[in-house]
């Protein structure tokens, strides 16, 4: 079993819908990142959140640490929306030696 | 400088030499990551670094990676007598401070082994 598994694996969307990626994690942990990653472009971090709630944008992140769980929503989803979403979690202790999700490919289209 | 900076963006080499891949994070950042992204793998950790040591280098894959810091702020990592699977996409991060901190990454070098 994998220690961060996300799901879906690929998502297609229609541009305005609402998406949910959800991300599961197996060891306790300080805070959680997400990332986004464009194709043949490099990686941004959207999110880091260790309790409840965070906003920026069209992007929300929840997360429940009781069920090791988090969530990224976006709302009016739009084609340069399209990316690689990684959720990732510290080894163990307050770091950033991340365990990496497989990661969830979204395609929005217009 | 204004983002992490990573050099070269590619790198094509063969198999059995040596290469050296750069990164120059966000000036005053005392963290510095480095990872490895590769089709078979994903994403990995590979060492990070606090100022100009390395409490940890347990994601290095063998002995024939190397990593250092100087002045705290530039990093290479070397990777020796290279092989096919080193093939990946090398990411920089860094992070104003060691703790579970917002990451800021350069774009990566693609390195092939041919």
């Amino acid at each position: 079993k994998n220690e961060v598994e996300q799901s879906p694996q690929n998502l297609t969307a229609q541009e305005g819908e609402f998406i949910t990626i959800n991300c599961s994690y197996s060891v306790g942990i300080s805070a959680l990142h997400w990332l986004q990653q464009h194709p043949g472009g490099g990686i941004v971090s959207l999110f880091m959140l260790s309790s409840g709630k965070k906003k920026h944008g069209r992007l929300i992140a929840t997360i429940n640490i009781q069920e090791k769980h988090s969530s990224l929503h976006i709302t009016a989803s739009h084609p340069r929306d399209s990316a690689v979403y990684i959720c990732a979690v510290p080894y163990g202790g307050a770091t950033n030696k991340l365990i990496f999700g497989t990661g969830t490919l979204l395609a929005v289209q217009p | 400088g204004a983002g992490v900076s990573q050099s070269p963006s590619n790198k094509v080499t063969e198999k059995g030499k040596d290469v050296e891949l750069r990164c120059d994070p966000i000036s005053g950042h005392t963290a510095l990551y480095w990872y490895r992204q590769s089709l078979g793998q994903g994403l990995e950790f590979l060492i990070y670094f606090q100022g100009n040591s390395a409490p940890d280098k347990s994601g290095l894959p063998s002995d024939r990676f190397s990593a250092e810091r100087t002045g705290g702020s530039v990093s290479t990592l070397t990777i020796q007598r290279t092989q096919q699977e080193d093939s990946a996409v090398y990411l920089c991060a860094s992070s104003a401070g060691t703790g579970a901190e917002k990451l800021f990454f350069g774009s990566g070098t693609q390195l092939s082994v041919l």
